[in-house]
Formats: structure tokens, sequence, C-alpha cells
């Protein structure tokens, strides 16, 4: 399926340690999606990477897609405790129905303390 | 102001009832969406309308019943609630239209809890 599976599925760092979340996908996809959910909370979309891109940053983010492998990782660096959220991806393709949607996993619940 | 909100933020309730959520985005999208997330946080998708028009179904009870009165807005009715409908419902909505900006926009959720 194009469903993200997030690895590891819980994560506990010290503040200003790097956190390295991974996702795997089965199908081929448009682009590749990371939202962050903070407790009791909406997903927040954080950054898009395009199929024909194989890293992306934005910030303390850094993103990278191996399309060949059908994965891709998050790497947040320099962590805070306001960090502290569950981290999902979603891979972007058409279903088959002709749709374009995103497919999202149960995430990587990241806890950074203090 | 609150780019997508929906209502009510909670919602208990007993089995066999009727009962209704609202979604409303400010944003100009042309597309929304409902996702259920249980108590694993699976985020699972449920339906998507592109400017009034269903374009998403995936396999939900029919008992679930979108209704799109303008590309603004998105309610979700649900007949005959059951305890495995309790979960947390989030509305969203996205531009549509180019999949390469095809961001996203979560409400706040409705934690829905049937007894």
């Amino acid at each position: 399926s194009q469903q993200g599976e997030e690895d590891p599925q819980a994560l506990s760092i010290q503040e200003g340690e790097n956190a390295t979340m991974n996702c795997s996908y089965k199908t081929s996809i448009n682009n590749l999606q990371w939202y962050r959910q903070n407790s009791g909370r909406g997903l927040v979309h954080l950054i898009l990477i395009r199929s024909n891109e194989r890293e992306k940053h934005s910030g303390r983010l850094r993103v990278t897609l191996d399309t060949s492998k059908k994965s891709s990782s998050l790497l947040i660096t320099a962590s805070r405790a306001a960090d502290t959220a569950s981290y999902f991806c979603a891979p972007g393709g058409y279903s088959g129905a002709g749709s374009y949607q995103l497919t999202f996993g149960k995430g990587t619940k990241l806890s950074v303390i203090p | 102001d609150t780019a997508v909100s929906q209502t009510p933020k909670y919602l208990v309730t007993q089995m066999g009832n009727d009962k209704s959520i609202k979604c409303e985005q400010n944003l100009g999208h042309d597309t929304m969406y409902w996702y259920k997330q249980d108590s694993k946080k699976f985020l699972k998708i449920m339906f998507s309308y592109n400017n009034k028009e269903l374009i998403i179904n995936e396999t939900v009870p029919n008992r679930f019943s979108p209704k799109s009165p303008d590309k603004a807005h998105l309610n979700l009715h649900i007949n005959s609630l059951e305890l495995g409908d309790s979960a947390v419902y989030f509305c969203a909505s996205s531009p549509g239209g180019n999949v390469a900006k095809n961001i996203q926009y979560f409400g706040a959720g409705t934690r829905l809890s049937v007894l």
C-alpha cells in the first residue's frame, strides 16, 4: 500500500541531541510529506519532498528520500523540549480511483527530555 | 483566525444515537477531508471532497455520511453510533490542483466517545 510506516514507534532523547525517524512505503509516489502532531492537537505540515528530490532542509529539519528503497528519513538537529510530539510521514500519490491522496501511518512518538 | 475549525471539540453520546460533526475552512481551498484516528494513533482517511464533489470514499460503513453544502464546509453525520466509532475525527483541507503543493491543513479534532 501507499501507507507510510514509521520507525521507531517511540524515541526518547536528551535535549540538544539529534533525532532520526524513518519511513518506508510500498508503492510509487509523487511526493512525501512529514507532519507533526502535538498531544491533543491536529497535524501540522513540516516539509514536502518531491519524488525527484533526494534531500531537503528546513531550519533544523533535514529530510531524505530514496525512491529506489521506498524510504525516507526525518532528522531533527539540536532537539528541544518543544519538539516533543508525534511525527508522521505521508506518501502522496494517486489512488486506484485516480485521485491524489496522502496516506498516514501510526507515527513516531518523540520525547525530548530537558 | 482559525484556518480549519471543527465543532464540537468533544462529543460524548450513547450507542445508537445519531450525531454530526461540522467543519469549516477559511483558506479558500478546493479540497476537504475527513480522517479517523484510533487509539493507536493510526490516522486513516475516510472521505475527500473537491469543490463539493465526493472524490475519495474509503471503506467506511454507510452509517457515515459526509455532506458538503459548499466548498468551505464538509460535515460528517454518523447514524446509529457504535462503540467502535469512538476515536478522534479530523477535518483537513488542501488547495487541490498541483499535487506538488498539495499540503493539508488540519483542524484540532473532535474526540468522539460512544458509551
